[in-house]
């Protein structure tokens, strides 16, 4: 069926640091790619998104990607800080159902 | 706006006990989502409603499970017999979708951490 795959599981980086987080998604017809963040004991809430016809949309340290020939988007933070720290997910709708999918998730780490 | 409204937050059942989780979706919102949270199988989507109507239920994991929404601002998930492998965060989520293949965010609710002894 359709999905989505997201690396890597789990990422450390120092203070500073770049993270950057990739999806690859299976639907050609998908058009909207969000992100989401979930702090622990938290619900997922929603931090970047884009639509399929952009390629690239930036929102202070946060940006995101999208390359729809190859089907796989990222997100990119600059400056990590450790309140970055948390799990992020990121999704893609699927266009015959009308609803979307999740990747696996992965828990970032930034170290002070 | 309240945002999206879960009760309850926390539950505690013993096997075979029914279960209802309910939720109030943001005001306005014309879908609802179900989702299922574990360490091991992620964030699942169980079952969207799109104007009340159930238009995709195959992640709901069998008979056991079902879901209902009366109208626009109320939806019920139930589990009839529960069983420990139930025990997760359910989380529902509302977002309003404009039109066929316009999807927006979606705004979660504080979820329900179900545990099943």
């Amino acid at each position: 069926g359709e999905n989505v795959e997201q690396h890597p599981s789990t990422l450390s980086v120092q203070e500073g640091d770049s993270a950057v987080i990739k999806c690859t998604y299976s639907d050609s017809a998908s058009n909207y790619f969000p992100w989401y963040k979930q702090e622990l004991g938290k619900r997922p809430q929603l931090i970047i998104d884009i639509r399929s016809n952009v390629g690239e949309k930036k929102d202070q340290r946060i940006a995101v990607t999208l390359n729809k020939t190859a089907k796989h988007f990222s997100l990119h933070i600059t400056e990590t800080q450790p309140e970055d720290s948390a799990v992020y997910f990121c999704a893609a709708d699927f266009y015959n159902n009308n609803d979307m999918r999740f990747g696996a998730g992965t828990r970032l780490t930034v170290k002070p | 706006d309240a945002g999206v409204i879960q009760s309850p937050r926390h539950e505690v059942t013993e096997m075979g006990q029914e279960v209802t989780l309910r939720c109030k979706p943001i005001s306005g919102h014309n879908s609802l989502f179900w989702y299922r949270q574990t360490m091991m199988r992620g964030l699942e989507l169980l079952i969207y409603f799109n104007n009340n109507v159930p238009i995709d239920d195959s992640g709901m994991p069998e008979d056991r499970f079902s879901a209902k929404m009366p109208n626009a601002s109320f939806s019920t998930l139930k589990i009839q017999p529960s069983e420990p492998r139930d025990s997760a965060v359910y989380f529902c989520a509302s977002s309003f979708q404009a039109g066929t293949g316009v999807l927006n965010e979606q705004y979660f609710g504080p979820g329900t951490r179900l545990t099943v002894t």
